[in-house]
């Protein structure tokens, strides 16, 4: 089946730094997203982006899907920002199933 | 508020015991999907519901498991004779109907601590 690998696994960042997470997919999907959630379990969806490019504030996301990946940058990160981004993939067709990366743990210490 | 709810937030139960969770979708959509997450895991997918239609179910939901969705609306997750290995945070989500709405929201979870 489709696999989604995350990476870096693990990042710190110092508040007002910048970053990228990347999530590169094994086959063709029609459904790409990134969640976040937070130190308390809630999972809050950022972007739905099969493809094409999307910001949200200080957040912006990429998916070119013809080379599977999908990028997320973070800017001028803050506090609030800690906890784990998973990308999470649908392969293409009618499967209704969502395949989950390990997903990235970020902490942005003050 | 008008996003997706979960009841209780936290349970702690005697292994053997039986439990039920509740999760109440966004009103408007005909999509609801429960998972099951696992410490340093990302969530894994349990089953999933159309309107009232269980739809698909993933292997790992053994017969101590069942969901139901009797109206279309609220579900709920029951699990028989509890064991420790089913200690782990119980998500709900839900989306609504076409390609573009499809994007899962989700509830904040019921955490089960099986002693």
């Amino acid at each position: 089946g489709i696999q989604v690998e995350q990476s870096p696994p693990d990042l710190i960042l110092q508040e007002g730094a910048n970053s990228t997470l990347r999530c590169n997919f094994s086959d063709s999907v029609n459904n790409l997203q990134w969640f976040h959630q937070n130190p308390w379990g809630q999972l809050i969806n950022l972007f739905y982006i099969p493809s094409g490019t999307k910001q949200n504030g200080r957040l912006s996301a990429t998916t070119v899907a013809t080379e599977r990946y999908s990028l997320l940058y973070i800017s001028s990160s803050q506090t609030t920002d800690s906890g784990v981004y998973f990308c999470v993939s649908r392969p293409a067709g009618n499967n209704r199933k969502l395949i989950w990366g390990l997903g990235t743990s970020l902490a942005v210490n003050p | 508020d008008t996003g997706v709810s979960q009841d209780p937030r936290h349970k702690i139960t005697k292994r053997g015991q039986n439990v039920t969770f509740r999760c109440d979708p966004i009103s408007e959509h005909n999509r609801l999907y429960w998972y099951r997450q696992t410490l340093g895991q990302g969530p894994e997918f349990l089953t999933y519901f159309q309107n009232e239609a269980q739809l698909e179910k993933s292997r790992l939901l053994s017969d101590r498991f069942s969901a139901e969705r009797p109206k279309g609306s609220f579900s709920t997750l029951e699990i028989q004779r509890t064991e420790q290995g089913d200690s782990a945070m119980y998500l709900c989500a839900s989306s609504g109907q076409g390609a573009t709405t499809d994007t899962q929201y989700f509830g904040p979870g019921t955490r089960l601590t099986v002693l």
